[in-house]
């Protein structure tokens, strides 16, 4: 069972629209949440992250929503860019020793 | 800026032959990590390890095994592979006690 999920597969959008990537996680006891970005043919890179105690987490043009009840977290691409497309992982952990548990990830396409 | 390097970016292999995969970071960090990533895009945690402990996930066959000869250096030794371990390997490192993951861009692995 996949203890972290994330829709939609993947998304499209015009340059200059906001992308909503939606994530949410079954275990409670997660109480941190990171977002990467991954380009074809690279490693995973940290985009921005949130901790269980915050409900909002601003950088730049991205933005996560955390809803600690529902367990569900979002990130919002506002004014996406072409070069914002790629795959975007929503991972969780409880123990850093134990490692991010990740989702499948959303395919962003971002046309001009 | 690439800070976690991994060799080799690809090999090729056949069943049963022994392939060890070399990471190096120079962040400083203090913890590595080991995760697979399959050919549907999930990132799975294989090891955490640092100069106090090693964590395994109990998923991880035996034939594979983490190699460290300092805190900036871990390997990956596969002792005799099989076809499911056709993957990405992405090797990752952090501060012992801090969440915040940087990836390497992967060694892929094809095994024929």
């Amino acid at each position: 069972q996949q203890q972290v999920r994330q829709s939609p597969q993947s998304l499209t959008v015009w340059e200059g629209e906001t992308a909503i990537l939606n994530c949410s996680y079954e275990d409670s006891t997660f109480n941190y949440f990171p977002w990467y970005q991954q380009f074809p043919g690279e490693g995973p890179a940290l985009l921005i992250s949130i901790s269980s105690v915050s409900d909002k987490k601003e950088d730049g043009r991205f933005t996560i929503f955390f809803n600690k009840r529902e367990k569900k977290l979002s990130l919002h691409i506002t004014d996406s860019q072409p070069g914002d497309s790629a795959t975007y992982f929503c991972a969780a952990s409880v123990n850093y020793a134990q490692g991010l548990t990740f989702g499948l990830g959303t395919r962003v396409s971002v046309f001009p | 800026e690439t800070a976690v390097f991994q060799t080799p970016n690809y090999h090729v292999t056949q069943v049963g032959n022994e392939v060890s995969f070399n990471c190096k970071q120079t962040l400083g960090h203090d913890t590595m990590y080991w995760y697979k990533q399959d050919s549907k895009k999930l990132l799975k945690i294989m090891f955490s390890y640092n100069n106090k402990q090693l964590i395994v996930n109990e998923t991880v066959p035996r034939r594979f095994s983490p190699q460290s000869s300092d805190k900036a250096h871990l390997n990956l030794r596969i002792k005799s592979v099989e076809p499911e371990d056709s993957a990405v390997y992405l090797c990752a490192s952090s501060y012992w006690g801090r969440d915040t993951q940087y990836f390497g861009p992967g060694t892929r692995l094809l095994v024929l």
